[in-house]
């Protein structure tokens, strides 16, 4: 069955880089039906969806987020990555990476990786 | 955007029926997903597109949407049932189209 597994580093400095990878396992990014997506939950429970990319490489950003961010693909390797710009404390959250199946529903989840933003 | 509000908590004795609603503007005219989060894991999608179940979730497990106000029912409630549960819709309408509810905190006592 489908599995997806962060990676990436727990401590990140302001003002640097973030970048994430996810990988699949038990299917492929070419399925031509999921969205391959990036949720973050800040410390107090909420749940913020980040942005996605289909198999075909069209990606779509939450619009408080879209200036710094990008998610890329790679189905030789069959994952995918995002990378945040310009982190800031309010970046600091736990980060899923997951597949958006129909009527925007998230089907699976990576079991998430901690970023905390600090000097 | 678009805005979905839960309660922060309900209690539950086990066996006794637990009932979490997610409450949002015609919320009837969507598909609403829940999921449940135990502590220190991942969330788990446990009803989709309002009532409909992935495999493996028990049937104990029930949704229900009209007018501005969906249910997440839980019955016959175990131990394990304790979690976070959110509820999400998807509305393409909105720049933001992936919305959250705040999550409900189910304690089973």
């Amino acid at each position: 069955h489908v599995q997806l597994r962060e990676s990436g580093p727990g401590l990140v400095e302001p003002s640097e880089t973030l970048t994430l990878t996810c990988t699949l396992s038990g299917g492929s990014i070419n399925d031509g039906v999921s969205f391959w997506s990036w949720i973050r939950q800040h410390p107090v429970r909420g749940l913020e969806w980040i942005g996605y990319i289909t198999h075909g490489g069209s990606t779509y950003y939450s619009p408080s987020l879209k200036s710094r961010m990008t998610i890329s693909l790679d189905t030789s390797t069959n994952h995918f990555s995002l990378s945040l710009t310009s982190v800031t404390a309010a970046d600091t959250a736990v980060y899923y990476c997951a597949s958006r199946g129909p009527h925007g529903r998230f089907d699976h989840w990576g079991q998430g990786t901690l970023v905390n933003v600090s000097s | 955007s678009y805005v979905l509000t839960q309660p922060p908590s309900v209690s539950v004795a086990p066996g006794q029926t637990a009932t979490i609603t997610c409450g949002g503007d015609k919320i009837g005219t969507e598909s609403v997903h829940w999921y449940q989060q135990k502590s220190g894991q991942a969330p788990v999608l446990v009803v989709y597109d309002d009532s409909d179940r992935p495999s493996g979730i028990p049937e104990r497990f029930s949704g229900s949407n009209f007018g501005n106000t969906a249910t997440l029912t839980i019955s016959r409630v175990e131990a394990g049932d304790e979690a976070d549960y959110f509820c999400q819709v998807w509305d393409s309408r909105f720049d933001d189209p992936y919305v959250f509810g705040p999550g409900t905190k189910v304690t089973v006592l």
